[in-house]
């Protein structure tokens, strides 16, 4: 298994570009979320889905998009690049929601915007 | 105020020292109580896991949860280098709903550094 994966591994933008961040996992899972990890700040949620074509908001979803076409991939969408969203983006994958349902983490996306 | 603060480090200790990290918390909903370890340019894995209070060993590891305290711990005992990580505890509320659902909430994370 390959586990989470993540796509690109680093990215500079442009304030204004837009771009996605790719995310997969193997082990079909059906629980899927995005973090993103700023210093002082830990790891605040994004955007998450239960499943397929089932997407919701998380603590900080304003300026990113999020779709679930399959059960192996949650790509996350910038659509107008800020400097704010300089960040190391995570993606994360968990069978469940239950306390023992371990939550995988990818290698992460560090994203530069200037 | 944050709903969960870490103690932010950074820590250096010597080779087989016992390193304490520490996280308080102020939402007394959280129950599921996580330790992730996160090597530098890495994503976090999860180290352990507890939901209850009192002590958990794995190892050379011990996670501490004192619910009444809003407090918890991670012990390393006899560390080694290749503990040398950032530390995030993070917590959950079960069966949230809304934008709480499944989301983990991370303290800031400790960098711990075990010099042979």
């Amino acid at each position: 298994n390959a586990g989470v994966t993540q796509t690109p591994k680093f990215q500079v933008l442009k304030t204004g570009q837009s771009m996605t961040l790719q995310c997969a996992q193997d082990m079909n899972h059906e629980y899927m979320s995005w973090y993103r990890q700023d210093p002082g700040m830990g790891l605040r949620l994004i955007h998450y889905s239960v499943g397929a074509g089932i997407t919701d908001q998380g603590e900080v979803p304003n300026g990113y998009n999020v779709s679930r076409s399959t059960t192996e991939d949650f790509p996350l969408r910038l659509l107008s690049a800020a400097p704010s969203q300089t960040s190391v983006y995570f993606c994360a994958s968990s069978r469940g929601t239950g306390a023992s349902n371990e939550q995988f983490f990818g290698p992460g996306t560090r994203l530069t915007v200037l | 105020q944050k709903e969960v603060e870490q103690d932010p480090g950074p820590l250096s200790v010597p080779e087989g020292a016992i390193v304490s990290l520490n996280c308080t918390y102020s939402n007394s909903a959280f129950q599921y109580f996580m330790w992730y370890r996160q090597y530098s340019r890495k994503g976090p894995e999860l180290l352990m896991y507890t939901y209850s209070s009192g002590n958990k060993e794995d190892g050379r590891f011990t996670a501490q949860v004192d619910k009444s305290s809003k407090y918890i711990s991670l012990f390393i005992r006899d560390s080694q280098p290749s503990d040398s990580a950032t530390y995030l505890c993070a917590m959950r509320i079960p069966n949230a709903g809304g934008t709480s659902y499944g989301k983990l909430t991370f303290g800031q994370g400790t960098i711990l550094t075990v010099h042979p």
